[in-house]
């Protein structure tokens, strides 16, 4: 059963780039779609993007001229890019699995695998 | 972006109870809802998808329904490891957006 494991630095000054790793286990990342969440007190949680295993990505707008997510398949993980951050970014930072669930012939995208979260708080 | 609206934000009840969260969406998200439940500390866990398929593993209680603007998280009989945070999600396009959760406390 596939399983999920966030890493990166959990301080970072502003104006740094966060930086995180999400490896995958137990399956193939090869795929399916791969994509990043986080979680604040203040604004909850908060879709960060996702990567196909083809290498097509989607960004929410409101971070896509800060964020990158890239795949390395040999070493089957991906990881995100958040450049110049500030205060806002401080937050609790998800990787899950976006699985396609056919319903009736109707495909639903959900998150059905999540890391356990890494904390990433941004302090001068 | 489609806006997720949850309300109330927390709401109190007992071991048994019958259970009822709603969820609901600025635009027509058709049946592209996903439910998910949170505990403190944890990863949030998929219940529901499309509005009301259980996912594999999550118990029968557990129950889905909307679609367009408006939906509804049931829960037929609480239990005490159900005292968590609910959250809905829209995948009906990209950015997927979530709801500001609502926290199922006990009574």
């Amino acid at each position: 059963q596939v399983q999920l494991q966030e890493s990166g630095p959990g301080l970072l000054k502003p104006a740094e780039t966060l930086s995180l790793t999400c490896s995958v286990s137990g399956g193939s990342i090869s795929s399916s779609y791969w994509s990043w969440i986080r979680q604040s007190p203040g604004k909850g949680l908060e879709y960060i993007g996702y990567i196909y295993y083809s290498g097509s990505t989607n960004y929410n707008p409101s971070l896509q001229s800060r964020v990158t997510i890239s795949l390395d398949t040999s070493k089957t993980q991906f990881s995100l890019k958040l450049t110049s951050v500030t205060a806002a970014d401080t937050a609790v930072y998800y990787c899950a699995r976006l699985e396609q669930q056919l319903v009736h012939g109707l495909g639903y995208y959900c998150m059905d695998v999540w890391g356990k979260g890494t904390t990433v708080t941004v302090s001068s | 972006d489609i806006q997720m609206t949850q309300s109330p934000s927390s709401l109190s009840a007992s071991v048994g109870d019958r259970v009822t969260i709603p969820c609901r969406a600025s635009q027509s998200v058709s049946t592209y809802l996903n439910w998910y439940q949170q505990k403190p500390g944890k990863a949030p866990r998929l219940l529901i998808y499309g509005a009301s398929t259980l996912e594999s593993g999550v118990p029968s209680r557990f129950s889905g329904s909307g679609s367009g603007t408006d939906f509804t998280l049931t829960i037929s009989s609480l239990q005490p490891e159900d005292f968590a945070t609910y959250y809905c999600q829209h995948s009906y396009m990209t950015p997927y957006t979530f709801g500001q959760g609502t926290k199922l406390e006990i009574k």
